[in-house]
């Protein structure tokens, strides 16, 4: 157990609809990283929050956004949902900034199903 | 652009064997190299290398990085089949590029 959770596990919805993603840090980590993990494409980077702020983008849609709130949680929201959105999302947490030089720890993911 | 490769993308051996994963990338901004292990669930972390020539190890695994070939290996010895799993290679900075992993498969 990483010690980072999110929720939910699995989420089935429909094209065209909006879901929210939850994921809380481990305690003293201050960075949260979303990533998408699809058959066909591996693990990519979406974006990154630091204290609140917006550290990174990586191959996040338009249709995609985050946020990460005082408490250190984030939420990631994915709307106009599309069958290829269907993946497993990760969200994994630092304790500092630096993506690369910090260990990421990852959540379990949510598994979502876009029908 | 950006890329991170890994080979081979599959791998099967016996218990016993010993392994060598590669990963090369060309990447601006380095910054590090990270190797993780997926099984079903979340990829849980390995090592991470910022330094070229220094080996890190952990148990049966070990891994090394050369900053001037743009590569690191991940070797695993004595092969155990609770090391099956997909090895990912991540590299870069803020941006973590990931490459497309090796599946290793260790049978009995």
């Amino acid at each position: 157990d990483s010690g980072v959770t999110q929720t939910p596990k699995h989420l089935i919805t429909a094209t065209g609809q909006r879901v929210t993603l939850r994921c809380s840090p481990r305690s003293g980590d201050l960075s949260v990283y979303w990533y998408q993990q699809s058959l066909d494409q591996g693990l990519q980077f979406l974006i990154q929050y630091y204290n609140g702020e917006e550290r990174a983008k990586g191959n996040i849609l338009e249709r995609f956004s985050a946020q990460q709130f005082p408490d250190l949680h984030s939420e990631l929201n994915l709307s106009s949902l599309e069958l290829g959105d269907s993946a497993l999302y990760f969200c994994a947490s630092s304790v500092a900034g630096g993506g690369g030089t910090d260990t990421q720890y990852f959540g379990p993911g949510t598994r979502l199903t876009v029908l | 652009e950006d890329k991170v490769v890994q080979s081979p993308l599959s791998l099967v051996v016996h218990e016993g064997d010993t392994v060598t994963l590669n990963c090369s990338y060309e990447v601006t901004n380095f910054r590090s190299l990270l190797w993780y292990k997926q099984e079903k669930k979340a990829p849980t972390f390995l090592f991470m290398l910022t330094s070229s020539g220094i080996e890190k190890k952990s148990g049966r695994l070990s891994s090394i990085l050369d900053k001037k070939e743009l590569s690191s290996i991940l070797n695993i010895t004595a092969t155990q089949t609770g090391d099956s799993a997909i090895y990912l290679c991540a590299v870069g900075n803020n941006d973590m590029r990931f490459g497309a992993g090796t599946r290793l498969t260790v049978k009995p």
